[in-house]
Parts: C-alpha cells; sequence; structure tokens
C-alpha cells in the first residue's frame, strides 16, 4: 500500500509570509499532483508533476519533484488571504496503469490572516 | 468542454435507508470513473473505480457498492447506512489516468 505523508498539517501565518508544504513517501509515484479545496466543494487541480526533479511554477506557486519521485513540494511566495484553503497532494500508482488510482496525503489547512 | 455532475449536494438519511448518489460526465468518451469518500479537512480515500461500463474495483471493504449502467454514468449505493457512512464524497473523472477532475460533493449525513 502507498502512503503519502503531507506536512504539516496545519498552517496559520501572516499575509505576505512565505510557506513550504511537504509531501513524501517510501513509495515512488509516476506522477505528482497538487490540490486546492475550499469547505464544501471538490479538489481542485493545480499542477501535475511527472519527471524526477521537475519544478513548475504557477505565478507565486512553485511544485517541485523529487529526482526519486517519492516526495515533492509546494511553495508559495508573499502569501495572500486569497491562498487560504486546505491543500492535497495526490500521487499516482506506478504500476503502469492507466487506472490512475490516486493516494491521498492527509492535507494542509492553510489560513493566511490580513 | 468536459464537466462533471454530482448529486444532491446535501443528504440526511436515516440509519438503515437505502442510498444513491449519482455522477454523470459530460464532453468526454470511456473516461475512468471513481467514487473518494473525504473525512472533514483530510485526505480523500478511494472507495471505487471504473475503467468502463459495468467494470468495477472496490478498493476497500464497505458498506457500500458502485455501478456503473452507461459510459459516462457512475452510482454510488448502499441497501442500509451505517452512521460511519457519514462524510463527503467525491465523483471524479480522468483520461487514461492522468488529467483528474472532481465533482462538487455530495454531504452525507447518517442520523
Amino acid at each position: 500500500t502507498q502512503l503519502l505523508e503531507q506536512s504539516p498539517q496545519f498552517l496559520s501565518i501572516q499575509e505576505g509570509e512565505n510557506l513550504t508544504v511537504y509531501c513524501n513517501s517510501s513509495s515512488v509515484f509516476s506522477s505528482l499532483q497538487w490540490y486546492r479545496q475550499e469547505p464544501g466543494e471538490g479538489p481542485v487541480l493545480l499542477v501535475t508533476v511527472v519527471t524526477g526533479g521537475e519544478v513548475k511554477k504557477l505565478k507565486r506557486l512553485t511544485f517541485q519533484f523529487g529526482d526519486a519521485r517519492k516526495d515533492s513540494s509546494l511553495h508559495i511566495t508573499a502569501a495572500q488571504p486569497g491562498d487560504t484553503g486546505l491543500y492535497l497532494c495526490a500521487g499516482d500508482d506506478a504500476g503502469g496503469t492507466s487506472y490512475g488510482k490516486l493516494t491521498f496525503g492527509q492535507g494542509t489547512i492553510l489560513t493566511v490572516h490580513p | 468542454s468536459q464537466t462533471i455532475h454530482q448529486w444532491p449536494a446535501t443528504l440526511v438519511q436515516p440509519v438503515g435507508s437505502p442510498l444513491s448518489l449519482e455522477c454523470t460526465v459530460e464532453g468526454t468518451s470511456n473516461p475512468n470513473l471513481y467514487w473518494y469518500r473525504q473525512a472533514a479537512g483530510r485526505g480523500l480515500q478511494l472507495l471505487f473505480y471504473s475503467v468502463g461500463i459495468g467494470q468495477i474495483s472496490s478498493e476497500v471493504p464497505q458498506n457500500l457498492s458502485a455501478s456503473r449502467p452507461q459510459d459516462r454514468q457512475f452510482i454510488l449505493s448502499s441497501k442500509k447506512l451505517l452512521l460511519s457512512d457519514s462524510g463527503f464524497y467525491l465523483c471524479a473523472w480522468s483520461v487514461r489516468g492522468f488529467v483528474y477532475t472532481f465533482g462538487s460533493g455530495t454531504r452525507l449525513t447518517v442520523v
């Protein structure tokens, strides 16, 4: 069974601060995805990383996939209150199938105070 | 464009009653379909996935079942709900397991 350990579980910061969320596993994933979820809504995909060592930037968000494809990080620069939400990492099984079964981390609840 | 519809948004059901949650996808053919359950503010747990009509795989033993009567329709059911079935249920689809889109979810409360 593949597991993803996501940390921290809770993050409360002031507007303008930087933060990093980590996602770690002992298993290899064929790809890793990051989602943001608002209360009462489904998760919305932010990015998918597929290549070991890959770095993707989405405005103030920077996503990195570890060289061994076992871990990933999400870094937010100059956080804003609109960044508040639940952030989830999810790994796609590396079994070489197209089933797309995702293993999710426990999530990070981010609160950015004005 | 591809869209996913999930209903109802909220549901309150008594213990022992049946359940039927429906999910439909538009704008794509032969998608992979999934049912996930989410505890409050936490990660998602995969319950069922389907790679084609009538093909259902269960990930965890439970009081629930799933069916796929049409290519773009996925149904989550139970004959008799338990208190432990309460949660936030999410339907999702993907094409070849890569691009992933979630529905808006159903909040189920079993009383």
